[in-house]
């Protein structure tokens, strides 16, 4: 089956660095998003990795290891507007579709 | 504005009823898709078109039928309202195809069943 896990919650201090671990196990595996969830909202794309290694974007950076089916989201200079869901989705191709599984999220709370 | 939209935002109905939820894109994507996010926040696939055409159909209960007039516009009609049916349906498109192709979301239907 295809499975991706993600902490359920974390906290982090305005001006830190966190960072959310995702890992997965799927098959046809062709890259790896990140969105953001602000609550009542519609998730919003933050990055993309399809190779292993490190996407840096401003204050936000993803890292990929295909070999160990993990993935970071780093987030530096935490501000309070951080605060929001985050989603690791991988995509697969089956049956030469593609389609994106989510995991369930991580809620991230900035405090000040 | 370039974006997804969807109509209604929040939606409340009996159960047994049958409603439609409307999605529009004017990004130019040929690929669309539906969405269904539950309590849980689990976001989870129920259907894809591409150029109008079926390409993803996942377990969904025959009572959710999507209908694409056209590569702009999918809409998800729902007969036979269930308790189990409440939760926010997310519209989105994409470019189809291999590579880098991040899906839009639109602002997600909330559905409640009374």
């Amino acid at each position: 089956g295809q499975n991706i896990d993600q902490p359920t919650e974390m906290t982090a201090t305005e001006g830190a660095i966190v960072q959310i671990n995702c890992t997965y196990q799927t098959s046809g595996f062709n890259g790896l998003f990140w969105y953001q969830q602000h609550a009542g909202e519609a998730p919003t794309f933050l990055s993309y990795n399809v190779l292993d290694g490190l996407e840096e974007k401003g204050r936000f950076s993803s890292f990929l290891s295909r070999s160990k089916g993990y993935s970071y989201l780093l987030l530096k200079e935490l501000q309070m507007k951080d605060s929001a869901s985050y989603l690791c989705a991988v995509r697969v191709e089956e049956d030469s579709s593609y389609k994106l599984i989510f995991g369930s999220g991580t809620r991230l709370l900035v405090r000040p | 504005d370039t974006a997804v939209s969807q109509t209604p935002k929040y939606l409340v109905t009996q159960m047994g009823n049958d409603k439609s939820i409307k999605c529009e894109q004017n990004l130019g994507h040929d690929t669309m898709y539906w969405y269904k996010q539950d309590s849980k926040k689990f976001l989870k696939i129920m259907f894809s078109y591409n150029n109008k055409e079926l390409i993803i159909n996942e377990t969904v209960p025959n009572r959710f039928s999507p209908k694409s007039p056209d590569k702009a516009h999918l809409n998800l009609h729902i007969n036979s309202l269930e308790l189990g049916d409440s939760a926010v349906y997310f519209c989105a498109s994409s470019q189809g195809g291999r590579g880098f192709q991040p899906q839009h979301f639109g602002d997600g239907t909330r559905l409640s069943i009374l």
